[in-house]
């Protein structure tokens, strides 16, 4: 399985911090993907690290990927109370998402 | 661009009733999915197509659930008899290709209930 397990499961933090929440899987993969989904809404895609690379920045976002360790992360810098939603991360050869880390950003 | 567009929003049936949900995926993506999302999980991929053809549906529950997409276009998923534990969002997502680099798309999705 290329499931994607998500820690911590909840994170709640003052607007202006950096919210870091990490991503472990169980087989190799190609690619992973980060994904939001806001309460209520579908999920819309954050950015897409692939097996070769280390490091990715998005805007406010950063994402590392360890293949070694089976192990991502991303760091959403200077959170802002839109930023509050859950995040998933998923293989890209085939979509299967664990539970997520509900992130809240209060004003 | 426009995206993935999915009706109805909402469905309310009763429990053994049939219920069906519609997806259009964005123009020219030729792989189309079917998720399933209850309430505080992450979404389960229910069937995966490429253009006409199913690529995955390891985990259609098939003794009730069917999908087709007979043009390689739209979709339909079909529930027939609906139980309670089908009460869930079903999101439909699409891609420009099956190869890993590529991002799927998702629409709004369908809340299902089931009473």
């Amino acid at each position: 399985s290329q499931q994607g397990e998500e820690d911590p499961q909840a994170l709640s933090i003052q607007e202006g911090e950096n919210a870091t929440m990490n991503c472990s899987y169980k087989t190799s993969i190609n690619n992973l993907q980060w994904y939001r989904q806001n309460s209520g809404r579908g999920l819309v895609h954050l950015i897409l690290i692939r097996s070769n690379e280390r490091e990715k920045h998005s805007g406010r976002l950063r994402v590392t990927l360890d293949t070694s360790k089976k192990s991502s992360s991303l760091l959403i810098t200077a959170s802002r109370a839109a930023d509050t939603a859950s995040y998933f991360c998923a293989g890209t050869d085939k979509l299967i998402f664990g539970t997520g880390t509900r992130l809240q950003v209060f004003p | 661009e426009a995206g993935v567009a999915q009706s109805p929003r909402y469905k309310i049936i009763e429990k053994r009733q049939s219920v069906a949900f519609w997806c259009n995926p964005i123009s020219g993506h030729a792989t189309l999915y079917w998720y399933q999302q209850i309430l505080g999980q992450g979404p389960k991929l229910l069937i995966q197509f490429q253009n006409n053809g199913v690529v995955d549906d390891s985990q259609l529950p098939k003794d009730r659930f069917s999908a087709e997409r007979l043009k390689g276009v739209d979709s339909t998923l079909k529930i027939q008899p609906a139980k309670l534990e089908d009460s869930a969002v079903y999101l439909c997502a699409s891609s420009f290709s099956t190869a890993g680099s590529y991002e799927q798309y998702f629409g709004p999705g369908t809340r299902l209930t089931v009473t």
